[in-house]
């Protein structure tokens, strides 16, 4: 089974406008860890923001926020007052410490345009 | 300074060759990764690696290996190359989590390997 899923290959948003990105998520682990990076199109990978499980308050970051809903498995991604250099693809990853490792297990992505 | 580095940025070789990609951290971390972005920009986990044991993933083959002379390097070796190993292959590092805690990976700018 999946353990992230995103369901929007693409999204448009129009400059200075908020933009939300879905991710919803799947495990049976009580702690774990949700992360949200960039790639622009040169390739690198960006971290933007991250949420625990344990955490009590949703994660923001400048610009970004992530809405998270924990009885819903949910994790989206905020961005506010989006910018031409928003345009880039999303991925949403989570961390299961049960795995016995600290690997993250990316979604599809999702490749955000900001239009001017 | 760069975080993590990774060397060769583009690599192209033929089928059957054997061939390594380099990966250095300069962050103190302790523990390292190579995940690998397929056409469809899906990332995928292929091994972790810290001071204490090596984690692979099982569906990579074991033709890729991964080498630890010390805690700042990781390099990924690959043997008898095939068409499918095609990818961009991204070193990551961070300070390895336990229970509840996890921390951001830092990745390399990528590696470009095309197998002819």
């Amino acid at each position: 089974a999946q353990k992230i899923t995103q369901t929007q290959p693409g999204m448009f948003v129009q400059e200075k406008e908020a933009v939300t990105l879905d991710c919803t998520y799947d495990t049976s682990d009580p702690s774990y860890g949700l992360f949200w990076y960039k790639q622009p199109s040169s390739g690198e990978m960006i971290f933007l923001i991250y949420q625990g499980s344990y955490d009590q308050q949703n994660a923001t970051e400048g610009r970004y926020s992530l809405n998270f809903q924990k009885a819903r498995k949910s994790a989206n991604l905020v961005i506010s007052a989006s910018q031409l250099g928003d345009s880039a693809m999303y991925f949403c990853a989570m961390r299961e410490p049960q795995t016995g490792a600290n690997n993250l297990f990316f979604g599809t992505g999702t490749r955000l345009t900001v239009i001017p | 300074d760069t975080a993590v580095s990774q060397t060769p940025k583009y690599l192209v070789t033929q089928m059957g060759n054997d061939k390594s990609i380099k990966c250095e951290q300069n962050l103190g971390h302790d523990t390292m990764y190579w995940y690998k972005q397929d056409s469809k920009k899906f990332l995928k986990i292929m091994f972790s690696y810290n001071n204490k044991e090596l984690i692979i993933n099982e569906t990579v083959p074991n033709r890729f290996s991964p080498k630890s002379p010390d805690k700042a390097h990781l390099n990924l070796h690959i043997n008898s190359l095939e068409l499918g190993d095609s990818a961009v292959y991204f070193c990551a590092s961070s300070l390895w989590g336990e229970g509840p805690n996890s921390y951001e990976q830092y990745f390399g700018p990528g590696t470009r390997l095309t197998v002819t």
